[in-house]
């Protein structure tokens, strides 16, 4: 089946650095993958979706690129700010929901602080 | 933006008894959907729910657990009866098509005692 591995449970980072939180997936078809970001007392929000020209997602300066061959959607940015201290989910729809959102396989979350 | 509303945020219950979380999906989204998220680990899908029907559930989503909603209003998760194991936060999402955005509630953490 699909599932979605997050390797850091926490980042901790200085403002100004650049922010890698790693996804890696295992899917039988290829899937869509996102970030999903839920701030303190919020819901998880949509921060990026791959699309299906391989285009970069890119949002908020964050980005993130779909290797297939590594099976891996990590998401990065530049510099971070002390507003990116987060839970960031990694999350796959597979091609067997037909690309779409019936349903969504999330990894564990990492959870980002940002300090000064 | 668009909100998904969960109330309570927060619901113990008696192991045994039957509970309701309750969502107001935004108003014109037509796909809805419970995910469980077990203390310490990832979200995990329970089912979806589209035009009155149940479209795709989860192992998870045990014959205790039911969803509906009806005449449009709440879309709700019932659980008859609640185990200790249904001890989690329930989020629930919706979305206007099939590919489009979903977005999430912030959940009910629900504890079963």
């Amino acid at each position: 089946g699909d599932s979605v591995t997050q390797t850091e449970g926490l980042v901790t980072l200085t403002e100004g650095l650049p922010v890698m939180l790693n996804c890696t997936y295992q899917s039988t078809y290829s899937p869509f993958l996102f970030w999903y970001v839920q701030h303190l007392n919020e819901a998880p929000k949509l921060l990026l979706k791959s699309f299906t020209d391989n285009k970069r997602p890119e949002h908020q300066g964050f980005h993130a690129t779909l290797h297939k061959s590594s099976s891996s959607f990590h998401l990065q940015k530049s510099s971070a700010q002390l507003s990116d201290s987060a839970l960031y989910y990694c999350a796959l729809s597979g091609l067997n929901s037909g690309g779409s959102n019936y349903k969504l396989t999330f990894g564990k979350g990492t959870l980002l602080t940002v300090t000064p | 933006g668009p909100k998904v509303l969960q109330i309570p945020s927060h619901q113990i219950i008696d192991m045994g008894q039957m509970v309701t979380l309750n969502c107001d999906p935004v108003s014109n989204h037509l796909y809805f959907y419970w995910y469980k998220q077990i203390l310490g680990q990832q979200m995990e899908f329970l089912v979806n729910f589209y035009n009155g029907k149940v479209m795709e559930k989860s192992k998870l989503f045990k014959d205790q657990f039911s969803v509906e909603r009806p005449d449009g209003s709440y879309f709700t998760l019932k659980i008859q009866p609640t185990a200790l194991e249904d001890s989690a936060v329930y989020f629930c999402a919706s979305s206007l098509d099939r590919n489009t955005e979903v977005f999430f509630g912030k959940g009910t953490r629900l504890t079963v005692v």
